[in-house]
């Protein structure tokens, strides 16, 4: 079955640090979702790329769809306390049925 | 315009009862996915339904577990007979179209005795 790489599960930073994440697939995906979740609540989407190398942007986080669609990546610029929570990306594959398959996510936490 | 909607927030059972836990999608969403999240754990997909119809349940044990998406009302993900290793938190999801971006709920945190 579908692969979902995301690496290491566990990241701890000192407020003010970047931070970059990254999430592979065994496949070529038509889209990549990212989610946030915060402890002791639900998924929040973050932002969906479609197109290969698409690249966009969200005040400090930067996400980027590698040119194979087969990975994506996370940046945080200078982390802060509210960046805190477990980032998953959901993976779809091409004519998979809309189904996302998720990754077991990377838990950031921050240092003030 | 309310988000997706799911209650209990908190469910406990003894084992052998049946668990029943709902979903609302958001207005205007046809879509409906269930996932299962154990601690630490990330968000395992069970299933995807659209309207009155099953389009994906690959996630889905084979026995005991069971899921509806009824004309009128909310979407029902049934446990019958719960065991010990049913005890996570599940959690539905909606979208209006397909690939679109999915609203989750705050879940159901269920607990078996």
């Amino acid at each position: 079955g579908q692969q979902v790489m995301q690496i290491p599960q566990y990241q701890h930073v000192q407020e003010g640090e970047d931070f970059t994440t990254y999430c592979n697939s065994s496949t070529t995906l038509s889209n990549i979702q990212w989610y946030k979740q915060r402890p002791g609540g639900h998924p929040v989407f973050l932002i969906q790329l479609v197109k290969s190398g698409e690249v966009k942007k969200q005040k400090r986080l930067t996400f980027q769809f590698g040119e194979a669609k087969k990975n994506s990546s996370l940046h945080i610029t200078a982390t802060q306390t509210t960046d805190v929570g477990t980032y998953f990306c959901g993976q779809e594959v091409t004519g998979a049925n809309s189904k996302l398959t998720f990754g077991k996510g990377i838990t950031l936490s921050v240092r003030p | 315009n309310a988000g997706v909607m799911q209650n209990p927030r908190h469910l406990v059972r003894r084992r052998g009862q049946e668990a029943r836990l709902r979903c609302s999608p958001m207005k205007g969403h046809s879509h409906v996915y269930w996932y299962r999240q154990l601690p630490e754990e990330g968000l395992k997909f069970m299933v995807y339904l659209q309207k009155e119809n099953i389009i994906d349940e690959s996630g889905m044990p084979k026995e005991r577990f069971s899921a509806e998406f009824p004309k009128e009302g909310p979407s029902i993900l049934r446990i019958q007979q719960v065991v010990r290793g049913d005890s996570a938190a599940y959690f539905c999801a909606s979208s209006p179209q397909v690939s679109e971006p999915q609203h989750f709920g705050d879940g159901t945190r269920l607990s078996i005795l």
